[in-house]
């Protein structure tokens, strides 16, 4: 079965900590995945993608085919990286499969 | 550039009644995506179209339908309403799987209450 799971619905920490949003996925194939983000009352966006191997923001994600993973990480949290993110898998018919999404709250 | 317009903003139906709700797409993406988010869940693939033909769905009934249009605009009928289709419902745009850039660009969503 195609899934993704995202284990927590919210992740808060303080401005400056370390960042680690955690995505679990089960694919029969080469996965392609993603990270959205959704800022409040705002869209869903891209925030990157595993095959670009970027850093947005600060952001960067690193796709572990033994561990089925793809946790999104930030070595220092801002307060505007509060959002809601959602890890979400390509299908090879193009359809994104997305986790349930995670709230990351950065306090000041 | 334009971005992904969807159209109406907030809806409220009645049970049983039918729905139609419009996606503009980003200029020069030709397929088109209707995902599904209940509260506090994930965006859910329903179907997406490429050059006016369903090419994909997902595990929703046949009272879901949909249409592309030649400007590839799309439009998705929910038919015989259910409170459980209360939801926002998200229409994505993008180059077709393949192409160079596949990103999905989203619309800011179309929220419908049925009551």
């Amino acid at each position: 079965a195609q899934r993704v799971t995202q284990p927590e619905k919210l992740l808060s920490v303080f401005k400056g900590a370390p960042v680690e949003l955690k995505c679990n996925y089960s694919y029969s194939g080469s996965p392609e995945l993603f990270w959205y983000v959704q800022y409040s009352r705002q869209r869903l966006q891209l925030l990157l993608r595993h095959i670009s191997r970027e850093s947005i923001k600060g952001f960067t994600a690193d796709l572990n085919k033994g561990e089925t993973s793809f946790h999104l990480k930030k070595p220092f949290a801002q307060e505007e990286d509060s959002a809601m993110y959602y890890c979400a898998l390509k299908s090879n018919t193009g359809k994104l499969i997305f986790g349930q999404g995670t709230t990351l709250q950065v306090k000041p | 550039e334009t971005g992904v317009t969807q159209s109406p903003t907030h809806l409220i139906k009645t049970r049983g009644q039918q729905v139609t709700l419009r996606c503009s797409s980003q200029s020069g993406h030709n397929t088109v995506s209707w995902y599904q988010q209940a509260l506090g869940q994930g965006p859910q693939f329903i179907f997406q179209y490429y050059r006016e033909e369903e090419n994909g769905r997902g595990n929703f009934p046949p009272r879901f339908s949909g249409l592309q249009f030649p400007n590839y605009s799309s439009e998705l009928n929910v038919n015989a309403l259910e409170l459980d289709d209360s939801a926002l419902y998200l229409c994505a745009s993008s180059l077709p799987r393949g192409g160079s850039d596949t990103e999905a660009f989203f619309g800011q969503g179309t929220r419908l209450t049925v009551v």
